[in-house]
């Protein structure tokens, strides 16, 4: 019952370091995304996928790349760590949906990020 | 511009009593989805309750019910017989189309429901 991992769950970066955040799912989901959530505010998505292969920028994408070699990983990159991107990053998945659909994404529990 | 607003930044309820949530969202679209998310203060993301636009009933899942007024654009959050596990964040988010034929969802920024017994 392993669903959406993410790791590390906390991690403190030097401005200008980089990193990756790790998220696999074990629910053979196609969809995949990234969203950040800032102290008080809604999630917001930063770069989603369709399949293998396949990415696309969501609304707050500047200072983040993705990848999708695989069908389980989508992994978040953050080349030169800012102050700015100091937030809580969910990873998200499920099946591939319309916008009708009642399929609900399902959640990591999040990786806590700190840029100092 | 497609948007969800959750106007309650917080709310507070005795146990046993119910509590209303509210959302209005913002579409022109005439197939959408509307769900809401329940994050405790432990941070995970917890799916409550689905609405679909040509729903003509509204959802209901336990305790939660969902009040949808389509003409209004309103998807509010009921919670019937508050308990103290109830105290969160709720999030009320669409479902919308975004390019490569995916869809993800947009949140609203959130209301902290807080139970007293």
């Amino acid at each position: 019952n392993a669903g959406v991992t993410q790791t590390p769950k906390f991690r403190i970066l030097k401005i200008g370091q980089s990193m990756t955040l790790q998220c696999t799912q074990d629910m053979n989901h196609n969809y995949m995304y990234w969203y950040r959530q800032d102290p008080g505010m809604g999630l917001k998505l930063i770069y989603y996928s369709v399949g293998a292969g396949i990415t696309d920028k969501g609304e707050v994408p500047n200072g983040y790349n993705v990848s999708r070699s695989t069908t389980e990983d989508f992994p978040l990159r953050l080349e030169l760590a800012a102050p700015s991107q100091t937030s809580v990053y969910f990873c998200a998945s499920s099946y591939a949906t319309g916008s009708y659909s009642n399929q609900p994404q399902h959640f990591g529990d999040g990786t806590r990020l700190s840029i100092l | 511009a497609q948007k969800i607003t959750q106007t309650q930044p917080g709310m507070f309820v005795q146990e046993k009593e119910a509590v209303t949530l509210d959302c209005t969202y913002d579409t022109s679209d005439q197939s959408y989805g509307l769900f809401w998310y329940k994050q405790p203060s432990s941070g995970e993301m917890i799916f409550l309750i689905y609405q679909g636009s040509y729903d003509e009933q509204n959802a209901t899942e336990g305790r939660y019910s969902l009040n949808f007024q389509k003409a209004r654009k309103s998807a509010n959050l009921v919670i019937s017989a508050s308990q103290l596990g109830d105290s969160a964040m709720y999030f009320c988010a669409m479902r919308v189309f975004r390019n490569q034929a995916g869809t993800a969802l947009i949140f609203g920024k959130g209301t902290t429901l807080s139970v007293s017994s």
